[in-house]
């Protein structure tokens, strides 16, 4: 079946302008997470959701960025007034309930570049 | 908090000899582990996992993880590695409980030499 999708796969834009990032997470499935990855480094987690519900945005570096689910399938990343620190590459994972909720599923990732 | 350790950023061997990618983490909670695979262009694609039970874990393509808990490592291993190896390799721990969050290591890159 159909994996982790994400649009667009490669982002450019000028320094105070918005994006939005999208996530089709896998039919079905509960969890939804977003992670952003600078080079040479791991994901690091930014938020994710259960269903619509934002269960936890500890790992938003900032008010400029925001996150949602509003039918718990589809999410978007948005960040205003990005900043050439934005520049990363963007990862969002799903994960079904039961016994396999341990298990992210990756989609391939936006690159973002701020310029 | 969880921290996630993997010392060598880079991995260098030879076609068909055995390879052992080091991990080790900090965690005041127990947790689970895991180990990621990223090949050029494409996501993160799960190797392998350690949830409960028998410590020595198996993948796919080959690869296996063993859990030590007295020195808090999962290092992946494989007995004789292929060209299509050549990837970068993530090991990740989620703490047990309620939060459901990945943390990831820095990274290690793997290059299969002919």
């Amino acid at each position: 079946g159909a994996g982790v999708s994400q649009s667009p796969r490669y982002k450019v834009t000028k320094r105070g302008q918005d994006v939005a990032l999208r996530c089709d997470p896998i039919s079905g499935h509960v969890s939804l997470y977003w992670y952003r990855q600078a080079l040479g480094q791991g994901p690091e987690f930014l938020t994710y959701f259960n269903y619509e519900a934002q269960q936890d945005k500890s790992g938003l570096p900032n008010d400029r960025f925001s996150a949602e689910r509003p039918e718990g399938s589809i999410s978007t990343l948005t960040i205003q007034r990005t900043e050439q620190r934005d520049s990363a590459m963007y990862r969002c994972a799903s994960s079904p309930s039961g016994r396999e909720a341990e298990t992210q599923y990756f989609g391939p990732g936006t690159r973002l570049l701020v310029l | 908090a969880q921290s996630v350790t993997q010392l060598d950023s880079q991995v260098p061997v030879f076609e068909e000899a055995p390879v052992e990618l080091r991990c080790n983490y900090s965690s005041s909670v127990s947790v689970y582990l895991f180990w990621y695979v990223q090949y050029p262009n494409q996501g993160l694609q799960l190797l392998l996992k350690y949830l409960s039970g028998s410590t020595l874990v198996k993948g796919i393509n080959g690869f296996e993880a063993e859990f030590n808990k007295s020195q808090t490592s999962f290092h992946l291993r494989k007995p004789s590695v292929h060209i299509s190896d050549t990837a970068e390799y993530f090991c990740a721990v989620r703490a047990i409980g309620s939060a459901r969050q990945l943390t990831f290591g820095s990274g290690t890159q793997l290059t299969v030499l002919p």
